[in-house]
């Protein structure tokens, strides 16, 4: 069966420091994607991140950078130097296709609060 | 990038009401939109899925005379809530891709529905 596990419900970290945001997914297909989006308190999802299976290199991009481990079925997220802005809520989401659709398999969420 | 626009952002009607909300593709052909329900603090439950043209998908549980989906071309889905009641109050989230293989989804702002 497929799954996405955030196991971290909620984290607070003081701004500047690093976090990272855990994603453990469990799929049987061996061509899957994986996305982080961000939900900032006002609502709208924000995709950050695509990384399809084939593909594990890790990537940065400005204070974001992503883990890819097809190793420990893990795709972590870590920001560096936080900031206040980065408050939201990340999630993880794991998309196969299913009937040609790739509907997407969200976990739970992490809750990141950044305090200044 | 992709943009997706859902309107109305915010709609408080009488029980009994049908209400519906819009969902449009700006600067690219969805193939496939999605529609989901997310209650406070938790992830997004998927209601459906659409594909331009064809009867939409729903998932395990949703009410397909409840929620009504159209997906009439390739910018533009509509979800109407008919007779909404107080226990439809939630906020809901469409999102489009393209058809290209591993597309990420592109989300609308959502629409947050209060039922009185």
């Amino acid at each position: 069966a497929q799954k996405v596990t955030q196991a971290q419900t909620e984290i607070s970290v003081v701004e500047k420091e690093d976090v990272t945001l855990d994603c453990v997914y469990e799929t049987r297909d061996t061509t899957y994607y994986l996305f982080w989006y961000k939900q900032p308190p006002s609502g709208e999802l924000v995709f950050l991140i695509r990384r399809n299976s084939f593909d594990e290199q890790n990537e940065i991009s400005g204070r974001y950078s992503w883990n890819f481990q097809k190793s420990t079925s893990s795709f972590n997220f870590t920001i560096t130097a936080s900031q206040v802005v980065d408050s939201a809520v990340y999630f993880c989401a794991l998309s196969e296709q299913d009937s040609g659709t790739y509907k997407y398999i969200f976990g739970t969420g992490t809750r990141l609060k950044v305090l200044a | 990038g992709a943009v997706v626009s859902q309107h109305p952002s915010r709609v408080i009607c009488k029980s009994g009401t049908s209400v519906k909300i819009e969902c449009r593709s700006l600067d690219f052909q969805a193939t496939t939109m999605f529609w989901y329900r997310q209650f406070p603090k938790k992830s997004l439950m998927l209601m459906a899925t659409s594909n331009e043209g064809s009867k939409a998908t729903y998932e395990q549980g949703v009410e397909k005379d409840k929620f009504l989906i159209n997906h009439a071309s390739l910018t533009l889905s509509t979800l109407t809530v008919t007779s909404a009641h107080p226990e439809d109050s939630s906020f809901y989230i469409c999102s489009a891709r393209g058809s290209s293989t591993g597309q990420p989804q592109h989300f609308g702002d959502g629409t947050r529905l209060s039922i009185l």
